[in-house]
């Protein structure tokens, strides 16, 4: 079956512009996790969704930086006014339960940001 | 807080050869254990967990990995690596109080020559 998808693959941004990257779960997933993954880096926790319910933002790095899963499926994260440090792989990944229960989680190929 | 630290940043080893890649964690509550890798233009992938029970498990392509609790430690082995072995690995962690989301360390690079 499909994993989890994300667009665009690749964005370039300058500096001040908006961002809107996309994820799709693979179908059925509750949970759903945003990570950032700067250069030489593991991933880093910014958010995750409980279907459509934001439980918990606390890696969000500023109030540039917002997600949302309207429908419990498809998810977006916005970054408002790029800034050059914002540059990074950005991950999506997928649980078919919820969070803290024993459940592997499935990666998307990430979305990679550039921003001039 | 809670950390992730992979004692290696790069290994380079030749084909047949034996892999260990050191993991260690800091937290002090019960924790789920895992190694995802990445392979060149892949995305990342688990190669294999922990949750409780047996503290040597193995994982998918010959990959084992044993959690020692007294150590904090989740190292990864592998008796006789192959090319297609050459990839990211990165040792992640969920404290089981948390929603589930992972810390992860900063990754190996290991690189298999012929």
């Amino acid at each position: 079956g499909a994993g989890v998808s994300q667009s665009p693959r690749y964005k370039v941004a300058k500096r001040g512009q908006d961002v809107a990257l996309r994820c799709d779960p693979i179908s059925g997933h509750v949970s759903l996790f945003w990570y950032q993954q700067a250069l030489g880096q593991g991933p880093e926790f910014l958010t995750y969704f409980q279907n459509e319910a934001q439980l918990d933002k606390s890696g969000l790095p500023s109030d540039r930086f917002f997600a949302e899963r309207p429908e419990g499926s498809v998810s977006t994260l916005k970054i408002q006014r790029t800034q050059q440090e914002d540059s990074a792989v950005y991950l999506c990944a997928s649980s078919p339960g919820r969070a803290g229960h024993y459940n592997e989680q499935f990666f998307g190929p990430g979305t990679r940001l550039t921003v001039l | 807080a809670q950390s992730v630290s992979q004692h290696n940043h790069h290994v380079i080893l030749s084909e047949a050869a034996s892999l260990e890649l050191g993991c260690n964690y800091s937290y002090g509550g019960t924790v789920n254990l895992f190694w995802y890798v990445q392979y060149p233009g892949q995305h990342l992938q688990l190669l294999l967990k922990y949750f409780s029970g047996d503290p040597l498990v193995k994982g998918i392509k010959g990959f084992e990995a044993e959690f020692i609790k007294s150590k904090f430690s989740f190292n990864l082995r592998k008796p006789s690596v192959q090319w297609s072995d050459t990839a990211e690995y990165f040792c992640a962690v969920n404290a089981r109080v948390s929603w589930g989301k992972l810390q992860f360390g900063a990754g190996t690079q290991v690189v298999v020559t012929p």
